[in-house]
């Protein structure tokens, strides 16, 4: 069965920057794309940007253009998000979702259980 | 402020049917099919409706989308109290170039 195992809890000083993986089994990792959501905490979901597993091609959501890069490991069939440039705004819980391979989708077919990133001084 | 727009919140009881709207616009539901989430207290969302109206294997009949123009609606017939929970709606917007999302609409079974 399709699973998406994040990494566990992080907490993080302001400034520093935060790297979640995101471990895909029970498909071909290179067929499918893998977008990042996060949640902050009693709030709605806010898309951040979107990976090919194929061919590395990504799109962010404006807001994170040049401060969070997404990248996959297809030897692992692995997927991270990192972020630089924390700030109290960031702390939130980030998902990964599996998408449909071609992108421009927001169809999150499986998603991962999430992971809690916590910034404080 | 969410670009798709969603009542805070529903209710109804058992066995009822109650329905959540999600407005858009012609970039995003307007040209574009919706989807919907379901968000379980304390975790991760779960694809209930895609492409406007496919339930994923294991969805129950239960559930259905429709959509009118800009705006989306889901459908649950039959309430149940398990399904206490927030429902996202979600659309491609052609201009952001980006999945949007609705704020979410936190249902309550009385």
């Amino acid at each position: 069965q399709v699973q998406l195992v994040q990494s566990g809890g992080e907490v993080e000083k302001p400034g520093a920057s935060v790297k979640v993986s995101c471990k895909a089994s029970g498909y071909t990792f290179t067929s499918y794309g893998v977008s990042w959501v996060r949640q902050a905490p009693g709030q709605g979901l806010e898309w951040m940007g979107w990976i090919s597993a194929n061919n590395g091609r990504t799109s962010y959501a404006q807001k994170f253009q040049g401060r969070a890069t997404m990248t996959t490991d297809t030897s692992t069939s692995t997927a991270y998000m990192e972020l630089r440039s924390l700030t109290s705004d960031d702390a939130a819980v980030y998902y990964c979702a599996r998408v449909p391979g071609g992108g421009g989708s927001s169809i999150l077919e499986y998603w991962g259980q999430g992971t809690l990133v916590t910034v404080s001084s | 402020q969410s670009v798709l727009t969603q009542p805070p919140s529903a209710s109804g009881t058992p066995g009822q049917r109650v329905t959540i709207s999600c407005s858009g616009s012609n970039s995003n539901i307007g040209e574009n099919s919706a989807n919907w989430y379901q968000q379980l207290p304390g975790t991760a969302p779960k694809l209930l409706i895609y492409s406007g109206n496919q339930r994923p294997s294991g969805v129950p009949d239960r559930f259905s989308g429709s959509k009118s123009g800009t705006s989306a609606s889901l459908a649950i017939s039959g309430l149940q109290s398990d399904d206490e929970s927030v429902y996202y709606c979600a659309a491609w917007d052609d201009i952001l170039t980006r999945p949007v999302f609705g704020g979410g609409t936190k249902l309550t079974v009385l």
